[in-house]
């Protein structure tokens, strides 16, 4: 059982590029979650899905969009990057109310 | 809106102490809490969920109370051990199961 898979693991982009992290879980949960975590700030919610075909901002949703269109998949696509959004990145995904499962994280660094 | 804050930030025992993690938030309407543990360079990993209407969970060395009322949390380990080194962040989840996460408290335990 893979749980949420995140890739890539490392990226560096110049500003201005575009990107797509990805995202997937395989324990058919319908709640999937963006955030990002900068140093000694905890986590900050960019986007979340409760389920196919349904995604909503979450906190810093600015310079981001997601799409969900299965309920394995969430990707998460950065246009035009800045070095504010150097960054990690960390996909979850839950059952309703239940257990939040993490994936490994994603290292973005915008130069 | 929700905030959550962990005292204290961080905190470095001997091996063998008993210790507590404190964590507060501000809107007592929750569905859940959890503890995680992160890892340097990993995803978070629950520990425990505790549902708005028990008081308290166990895992092994580790105990979590909830006052509701308070608005407040504890994590409790027992024994600590080096292994234990990590930093423990809780995040809090109302009615749409969406959750705040506080900043974490990163543990050190010297042998």
């Amino acid at each position: 059982n893979a749980g949420v898979t995140q890739t890539p693991k490392f990226r560096i982009l110049k500003i201005g590029q575009s990107m797509t992290l990805q995202c997937a879980q395989d324990m058919n949960h319908n709640y999937m979650y963006w955030y990002r975590q900068d140093p000694g700030m905890g986590l900050k919610l960019i986007y979340y899905s409760v389920g196919a075909g349904i995604t909503d901002k979450g906190e810093v949703p600015n310079g981001y969009n997601v799409s969900r269109s299965t309920t394995e998949d969430f990707p998460l696509r950065l246009e035009l990057a800045a070095p504010s959004q150097t960054s990690v990145y960390f996909c979850a995904s839950s059952i309703s109310g239940n257990t939040i499962y993490f994936g490994e994280g994603s290292w973005l660094t915008v130069v | 809106k929700q905030e959550v804050t962990q005292i204290p930030a961080a905190l470095s025992v001997p091996e063998g102490e008993n210790l507590v993690l404190n964590c507060s938030f501000t809107d007592s309407a929750i569905y859940n809490l959890q503890w995680f543990r992160q890892d340097p360079g990993k995803g978070l990993t629950s520990l425990l969920l505790i549902q708005s209407s028990q008081r308290e969970q166990t895992s092994g060395r580790l105990n979590a109370s909830l006052d509701k009322s308070s608005g407040r949390s504890t994590l409790y380990i027992a024994a600590s051990q080096p292994g234990d080194s990590a930093t423990y962040l809780c995040a809090v989840s109302g009615g749409s199961y969406i959750p705040t996460f506080g900043r974490g408290t990163s543990l050190i335990v010297h042998p």
